[in-house]
């Protein structure tokens, strides 16, 4: 089975804090995503890579940057967190093969991030 | 640009009852379809997927979904709905030259009373 963990189910930051959230996935998938999933919005793509060090601004990128120095791992970075930032973060990977497009995606349980 | 509608938001439902929820995207070129899964507390997983071939297509717990080309749907059904059910369902489409990205609709709370 695929395994994707995510550092935090919870986390609570204080405004203008630096905050960190990590994922790791066990089956060498070639892509990471970080989405945000709020009620009634669904989950937006934040950033997406598909190799190491290799990344793609999603839909709603502002206020976050990502890193990725491994293949397995993924990092979200929010350079000084917002109130509006207050969300539930999910971590997915896929495959790449030649079609990616129908991949599934796997998902971390997620963590809940509050910014006071 | 691509976006997917989902047109409940909160559905609610005894046991046994039928289930229909709705999904339209809007691309116009070949699309591939997923719904996804997320029960109470629980990882966001793959319910079905559809990318050619027969419209009708079967996932698991019983649930199937069928695409309309001409109608840009892809809804999700289940005869019977069971109390274990109670989750939260998502469509979402990509297409070849989304890079693997999938586009979420906002997401439909379905709620089975025992």
């Amino acid at each position: 089975d695929v395994k994707v963990t995510q550092s935090s189910r919870y986390l609570v930051k204080r405004t203008g804090e630096k905050v960190f959230l990590e994922c790791v996935q066990d089956m060498d998938h070639e892509n990471m995503f970080w989405y945000r999933q709020d009620p009634g919005l669904g989950l937006r793509l934040i950033y997406f890579s598909y190799d190491v060090k290799m990344k793609e601004k999603g839909d709603i990128p502002e206020g976050y940057s990502v890193s990725r120095e491994k293949k397995e791992r993924f990092s979200l970075i929010l350079e000084s967190a917002s109130t509006n930032q207050t969300s539930m973060y999910l971590c997915a990977s896929s495959l790449r093969p030649g079609d990616y497009s129908k991949e599934t995606q796997y998902f971390g349980p997620g963590t809940r991030l509050l910014v006071l | 640009a691509q976006s997917v509608s989902q047109h409940n938001h909160h559905v609610i439902l005894s046991e046994a009852a039928s289930l229909e929820l709705g999904c339209n995207y809007s691309y116009g070129g070949t699309v591939n379809l997923f719904w996804y899964v997320q029960y109470p507390g629980q990882h966001l997983q793959l319910l079905l997927k559809y990318f050619s071939g027969d419209p009708l297509v079967k996932g698991i717990k019983g649930f199937e979904a069928e695409f309309i080309k001409s109608k840009f749907s892809f809804n999700l059904r289940k005869p019977s709905v069971q109390w274990s059910d109670t989750a939260e369902y998502f469509c979402a489409v990509s297409h070849g030259g989304s890079q693997g990205n999938l586009i979420f609709g906002k997401g439909t709370k379905l709620s089975v009373k025992p």
